[in-house]
């Protein structure tokens, strides 16, 4: 089965600073997803990423996906206190279809005034 | 913007009780997925939907059912509840082919 590790497991930073995580893969990765979790709330889609050396941003976030599909990295860039939280990277179960995620174990992520 | 709710966001049950969690979503998705978040294990898909009636074993099925019984809600079942399965559960839908989840809020149920 596919595993998915993120690094680091958590990050304090300190308001105003750039920061990446990290997510890599066991296997090869049909499709790549990143997502946000308030404390104790659900999850909200950030990202997907499916071709090799893609790259998508939205606001103050990146994400990359290598070339080997089997890393990605989400960076933000001069962080704020609303970008706090916990962060997930989650893959395709399977080579297609929506039979649900594995997802990592998620960065916490906390922002320093 | 599709909303996915859930019944409850905190539950308290006794041990051996019989437990439903309700999801409904609104958009009209085919497909819905409950997990649960654990920490230090993360989310695990238990459960998932293709489509009325339909059900597929996710990761780690012992010790839940579902039921389908109309497109837009999606229940799931502790037939007896046990201590190990105080957690997190989280629902979520996908139009079509997407696996691109959408996630209601959370419940969070303690099993005492």
């Amino acid at each position: 089965s596919q595993e998915l590790e993120q690094s680091p497991q958590s990050l304090i930073v300190q308001e105003g600073k750039n920061l990446t995580i990290n997510c890599t893969s066991s296997k090869t990765l049909y499709g790549l997803y990143w997502y946000k979790q308030k404390y104790g709330e659900g999850l909200i889609f950030l990202m997907m990423l499916q071709k090799g050396g893609e790259e998508k941003s939205h606001e103050k976030i990146t994400a990359k996906l290598d070339e080997k599909k089997q890393q990605s990295s989400l960076h933000i860039t001069a962080s704020q206190p609303s970008h706090a939280g916990i962060y997930l990277c989650g893959a395709d179960r399977s080579g297609g279809g929506a039979d649900g995620l594995t997802f990592g174990k998620g960065t916490h992520l906390i922002i320093q005034p | 913007d599709v909303k996915v709710t859930q019944s409850s966001r905190y539950l308290v049950k006794r041990t051996g009780e019989k437990v439903f969690l309700e999801c409904v979503q609104d958009m009209d998705h085919e497909n819905m997925f409950w997990y649960r978040q654990d920490p230090g294990l993360g989310l695990r898909l238990i459960y998932f939907s293709y489509d009325v009636k339909m059900k597929e074993k996710g990761d780690i099925p012992e010790g839940y059912s579902v039921s389908r019984e109309k497109k837009e809600r999606f229940s799931l079942i502790l037939e007896s509840a046990s201590t190990n399965q105080t957690s997190m559960y989280l629902c979520a839908s996908t139009p079509g082919s997407s696996n691109e989840q959408y996630f209601g809020p959370g419940t969070r149920l303690t099993v005492t």
